[in-house]
């Protein structure tokens, strides 16, 4: 069990569907992040929202669209989405930001992913 | 930019210790290192983080030298159940904000 969860835990949908997953902490975190997961491969960031704001943009396509309704819900609607869109999508949460000075240790806490399959 | 260079792959025995190193030399000032496990279809598990010398926690040590370059995960007595893949993370500076980027993972086999 984690202390981030993510929803669902498995996902199948067509190239012309809308989906969205969704990702929730109690732990009073006030940055959340979606990391993009494909097969043998490191996660690589998409998002980060820092108390309730976009802070970070990796330069994700359109189709990929965060949310952030509060401090303790992060979504990511989906639309449009490409075959190669199929990977582990996870959700993670830390005290506060990465910033430049900011020493607060940087544990980051992740859930276990929604599993995409695009079809 | 920090980025971070581990082995691919390591191979061990139950009962051993497991050293990985990760090497970081443009780590900035003021950033920790810190460590994950992930197993298959999970997400990545905090291990250990420090800033330098040596920490230790239940599970693993964590060496960093002086430059903190790099720093060595010490994993002693192994088990089956360690088998997963091992990261480290520095954070990465972008635009006033460090960016918390994952290296390519050492994934640890450990045998019978």
């Amino acid at each position: 069990d984690t202390e981030v969860t993510q929803t669902p835990k498995h996902l199948v949908m067509g190239m012309t569907n809308k989906k969205s997953l969704k990702c929730e902490q109690h732990m009073g975190h006030r940055a959340m992040y979606w990391y993009k997961q494909k097969a043998k491969k490191p996660p690589e960031l998409m998002f980060v929202y820092s108390y309730e704001k976009l802070s970070i943009n990796e330069s994700v396509p359109s189709r990929f669209s965060p949310e952030c309704p509060n401090s303790s819900l992060l979504n990511l609607h989906l639309h449009a989405l490409q075959p190669e869109d199929s990977a582990l999508y996870l959700c993670a949460s830390s005290q506060d930001q990465f910033r430049s000075g900011n020493t607060l240790t940087r544990t980051l806490h992740f859930g276990n992913g929604t599993r995409l399959t695009v079809t | 930019l920090a980025k971070t260079t581990q082995p691919i792959s390591m191979d061990s025995y139950e009962g051993q210790e497991v050293n990985i190193t990760c090497s970081h030399n443009n780590i900035a000032t003021n950033d920790y290192i810190t460590w994950y496990q992930q197993f298959p279809s999970q997400g990545p598990r905090f291990i250990i983080q420090g800033y330098k010398t040596k920490v230790t926690n239940e599970v693993a040590s964590l060496f960093i030298p002086a430059d903190r370059k790099s720093s060595t995960l010490s994993l002693p007595r192994v088990s089956l159940s360690d088998t997963a893949v091992y990261y480290c993370l520095v954070g990465v500076a972008s635009g006033g904000s460090y960016i918390p980027t994952f290296g390519r993972g050492t994934s640890l086999i450990v045998h019978p």
